[in-house]
């Protein structure tokens, strides 16, 4: 089993559209949670942390489960820039080295 | 700049040769990482640095990989008779510290190797 998994891509949704990512992560010791954004041929970007209680970023929205191992992140009225793959990404050592996902491709149409 | 900043942005060399790249983190940042990711793949962790300590090794895939850091800057990730499966982009990232922080990408570096 793979320590971070995600839903398979791609996710191909109209603009407007509110679409839901998923995650699980093996290692129940796992301390930090993130989602990241990756365009073509681009290098990672963060796009936001996941916290306990849930948090927000504008159209943004992630949520952790701890009792699951499970992350999610809510893109509401999703826009065309927001074409991209999606990341989800745990750390569980101290070391904080990034166990990455195999990331959500998202295509968001006219 | 502000940035993580890896060079060079494009290597291109033929099996069995020695390749070094580099990464100059963002300047404060304590903890250094080295990726790599294959076409079409996820990001593999190679190793991590953190200020004095002991590297992380651990993602290293083999001997013929290596890597170096001068106190809390400029890191070098050699691979040494590159085969065709080095082929990938190598990325660098650093935070503040090791642990929860979020950390940050460079660019990498685009090894094709013929």
């Amino acid at each position: 089993r793979k320590e971070v998994e995600q839903d398979p891509g791609p996710f191909n949704v109209p603009e407007g559209a509110t679409v839901a990512f998923n995650c699980t992560y093996s290692n129940s010791a796992s301390q930090s949670f993130f989602w990241y954004r990756q365009d073509c041929r681009k290098e990672p970007k963060l796009l936001m942390s996941v916290y306990s209680s849930g948090n927000e970023d504008g159209r943004f929205t992630a949520q952790l489960n701890r009792a699951s191992q499970y992350i999610s992140l809510l893109i509401r009225d999703s826009k065309l820039s927001d074409s991209a793959t999606y990341l989800c990404v745990v750390i569980y050592n101290q070391g904080g080295k990034l166990i990455f996902g195999q990331g959500t491709e998202l295509s968001v149409k006219p | 700049g502000a940035g993580v900043s890896q060079s060079p942005s494009n290597k291109v060399t033929e099996k069995g040769k020695d390749v070094e790249l580099r990464c100059d983190p963002i300047s404060g940042h304590t903890a250094l990482y080295w990726y790599r990711q294959r076409l079409g793949q996820g990001l593999e962790f190679l190793i991590y640095f953190q200020g004095n300590s002991a590297p992380d090794k651990s993602g290293l895939p083999s001997d013929r990989f290596s890597a170096e850091r001068t106190g809390e800057s400029v890191s070098t990730l050699t691979i040494q008779r590159t085969q065709q499966e080095d082929s990938a982009v190598y990325l660098c990232a650093s935070s503040l510290e090791s642990g929860n922080q979020p950390q940050h990408f460079g660019d990498g570096t685009r090894l094709s190797i013929l």
